[in-house]
């Protein structure tokens, strides 16, 4: 079974500009989840889409945004980009069918603004 | 506030030296307690969940445990490959499928 992916890998900005980022979960997942991971913060959750409805946001500006497809698909996109948006964005998709799944990470992608 | 803090924050082993690796939590409504394994410029790796106090599980070298404060991840004899960032991280109850992750162990085994 294929594993979660990330489309592009890496990927290099200026301030000012936007951003998409693709996220396809494992076959039959239906939750997905957005998480920026920097050197001085580590691993945040950004939100989570179930159903194509966002479910969870955390802490972040609305500069961020996400959705989702009706096939689960997913894409997070960040608008007037800022150098601190440089990060590692990771997405982890989950069944959704019990009390606690485990989420599967995705490779990531590294944005880079310069 | 809930959180989660890992100690220490990196550990050199030499191989077949075992340990233990720290996860404590101040949450309110535990649904589950996660550890992942991360590679450098990869994304995080499952390794366990653990439910409730007590509950403990195994995987090669690797021991989780859960207590009401605090998890450990032991390892036992470990390889150079075991090698990586050790994160835990927490799910809440009404929390959706948000994680709440430590800022993580960073482990080199050494031959």
């Amino acid at each position: 079974k294929a594993g979660v992916t990330q489309t592009p890998r890496y990927l290099i900005k200026t301030r000012g500009q936007q951003v998409t980022l693709s996220c396809s979960p494992i076959s039959g997942h239906r939750s997905v989840s957005w998480y920026q991971q920097t050197p001085g913060q580590g691993l945040q959750f950004l939100f989570e889409y179930f159903s194509e409805t966002q479910r969870n946001k955390g802490n972040f500006p609305g500069r961020f945004s996400g959705r989702q497809f009706s096939n689960s698909r997913s894409e997070m996109n960040v608008s007037t980009l800022e150098l601190g948006d440089s990060a590692l964005y990771l997405c982890a998709s989950s069944l959704d069918a019990g009390p606690t799944d485990t989420q599967y990470f995705g490779p990531g992608t590294r944005l880079t603004v310069l | 506030e809930d959180q989660v803090t890992q100690s220490p924050e990196a550990l050199r082993l030499q191989e077949g030296e075992s340990s233990s690796l720290n996860c404590s939590y101040t949450v309110s409504g535990l649904r589950g307690l996660f550890w992942y394994r991360q590679d450098p410029g990869k994304g995080p790796e499952f390794l366990f969940t653990l439910y409730s106090a007590g509950e403990e599980k195994e995987k090669e070298r690797l021991k989780a445990t859960l207590t009401k404060k605090e998890s450990f991840l032991h390892i036992t004899a470990p390889k150079p490959e075991d090698s990586a960032t050790y994160l835990c991280a927490f799910i809440l109850t009404g929390g959706g499928n948000k994680l709440t992750f430590g800022t993580g162990t960073q482990l080199k085994v050494e031959l």
